[in-house]
C-alpha cells in the first residue's frame, strides 16, 4: 500500500513571497489533516478534512493560509503571504476514521513532509 | 487549557535496559492515546493505540498504560536497542479532535 506523498520535500522563500504544499493521501483514507511542527515541539493541527469538508480549521491562520480538497482526494495548502514564523515542516496525515457518531481510534499515517524556510 | 506534557529532557539507557517514557494531560477527556515514533527529518509512524476503557496494551516489546485517573500514560520499550532512538510523540484523541505532545527524545546506547 503506497504511504502518504507530499511534495516538495524542501523549500526556501523570503517573507511576503507566496507558497503552496500538495498532498496524496492514502487510498481510501476519508479524512485528511496538515499539521505544522516547528523544531522541537509536537505537531499542531491547522486543518482537518472529512472528504472535501472542514471538520476543524480553528487553529489556521486564515488570514494568511488557505487549504482545500478538492474532489475529496489530494490536498493543497497555501500561505500568502509567508512570515519568518512560518519556517517549520509541514506533515499531511490521513487517517480512515469515519465521521458517525463513534469515531475510531484515528491513527494516523504521515508523509515525510515538507520543510519550509522563510528568509 | 488542554495540556499534554512529556519529558523534555532526553531519555539515555544502555542497550537491552527497558525504556519507560511518560505523557501527562490535563483538562482533557480522551477517548484513545496513541504513541508515534519521529526519525529526524520523517513523518511520525503510529505505534500502538490505547483506549480510555484499557489499562494496559502490549505490541512485541512495546507496552502501553493508560491510567484515566491519574492522567498518564506510560510507554515502555522492553530490550532496547539502538535502533529504537528516535523522539516518541503522545497524542490524546477526543472526539475528532487529536492533539499532539512534544515528545520525549529517546538514546539507546549500545
Amino acid at each position: 500500500e503506497a504511504g502518504v506523498a507530499q511534495s516538495p520535500r524542501y523549500k526556501i522563500i523570503e517573507k511576503r513571497q507566496s507558497v503552496a504544499f500538495w498532498c496524496n493521501p492514502i487510498s481510501g483514507h476519508a479524512t485528511l489533516y496538515w499539521y505544522q511542527q516547528i523544531l522541537g515541539q509536537g505537531p499542531k493541527l491547522l486543518i482537518q478534512f472529512q472528504n472535501n469538508g472542514v471538520v476543524d480549521d480553528s487553529q489556521l491562520p486564515k488570514d494568511r493560509f488557505s487549504a482545500e480538497r478538492l474532489k475529496g482526494v489530494d490536498s493543497t495548502l497555501k500561505i500568502q503571504p509567508a512570515k519568518l514564523e512560518d519556517s517549520a515542516v509541514y506533515l499531511c496525515a490521513s487517517s480512515s476514521s469515519t465521521s458517525g457518531s463513534a469515531p475510531r481510534g484515528g491513527e494516523q499515517y504521515f508523509g515525510p513532509g515538507t520543510r519550509l524556510t522563510v528568509t | 487549557s488542554q495540556k499534554i506534557e512529556q519529558n523534555s529532557e532526553a531519555l539515555n539507557i544502555q542497550e537491552g535496559k527497558t525504556a519507560t517514557l511518560t505523557c501527562n494531560y490535563t483538562n482533557y477527556s480522551p477517548a484513545y492515546l496513541q504513541w508515534y515514533r519521529q526519525d529526524p527529518g520523517r513523518g511520525p509512524v503510529f505505534l500502538l493505540l490505547i483506549r480510555e476503557n484499557e489499562k494496559e496494551k502490549r505490541k512485541e516489546r512495546l507496552k502501553v498504560t493508560f491510567d484515566t485517573t491519574l492522567k498518564q500514560s506510560l510507554f515502555h520499550i522492553t530490550a532496547s536497542q539502538p535502533a529504537d532512538s528516535a523522539t516518541y510523540l503522545c497524542a490524546l484523541r477526543g472526539g475528532f479532535k487529536t492533539i499532539f505532545g512534544a515528545g520525549t527524545r529517546l538514546f539507546v546506547k549500545a
